[in-house]
């Protein structure tokens, strides 16, 4: 997990606001993204998904906002708790190629208590 | 969590040798992936199987081989491993084709090839 990059952008949040972790994808025709979570020497573990058919999808304090416009992404994570201190990535994955998936760098959460 | 299990966790050799990774599922799931992860590069698909003894290559397959003998079962082969696949390798697996279904992954295993 902690060598998901040499110079992951951080994004630090003080315990109990509202976290915004924002991804970009390149490929127009990609139908199908997932968020992942990531700490330190575990493998990514699956949050959310969304299908290209969809603009928004929400969990459990989390949501994801999808805009294919300008192929962005956004996961939002309400009341942030130390818990979710993790490097935070984005995968979108195109179903007309086979088995084509691209995966984020991430973003590195750091929760303030 | 899903339970795969990667082995060995950690490993250190050196270059020429062959080494040979293991992914172990318990989910009775259809796909199985190799992946590595490096810094500076997301997760990038190495070889990935949609049945037993039905393999496929990934994104950068070279040096690399796997087999899968049983369902529960992905091996992972470096033929002669080269400093260049120094790496932190995840196994994941899913139900349905990934573009469907989302993978869940192992723990990893860190290698270093000196």
């Amino acid at each position: 997990g902690e060598s998901v990059g040499l110079h992951l952008p951080t994004l630090s949040v003080q315990e109990g606001d509202n976290s915004i972790i924002n991804c970009a994808y390149s490929n127009s025709a990609s139908d199908y993204f997932i968020w992942y979570k990531q700490e330190s020497g575990k493998g990514p573990q699956f949050i959310i998904d969304i299908r290209s058919n969809m603009d928004k999808r929400q969990g459990q304090r989390v949501t994801v906002l999808l805009n294919k416009t300008v192929k962005h992404l956004s996961l939002q994570i309400a009341a942030t708790q130390p818990g979710d201190s993790a490097v935070y990535f984005c995968a979108d994955y195109y179903s007309g190629g086979y088995q084509k998936v691209t995966f984020g760098t991430g973003t590195k959460l750091q929760v303030i208590p | 969590d899903a339970g795969i299990t990667q082995s060995p966790r950690h490993k250190v050799t050196e270059t020429g040798t062959p080494v040979t990774l293991r992914c172990h599922q318990t989910e009775n799931h259809r796909y199985m992936y190799w992946y590595r992860q490096d810094p500076g590069h997301g997760l990038r698909l190495i070889h990935y199987s949609y049945g037993v003894k039905d393999t496929d290559k990934g994104e950068v397959s070279d040096g690399y081989s796997v087999s899968r003998s049983k369902t529960e079962d992905f091996l992972l082969t470096l033929e002669s491993a080269t400093s260049s696949q120094t790496s932190v390798y995840f196994c994941a697996i899913s139900d349905g084709d990934m573009s469907n279904q989302p993978q869940h992954f192992g723990d990893g295993t860190r290698l270093s090839i000196l």
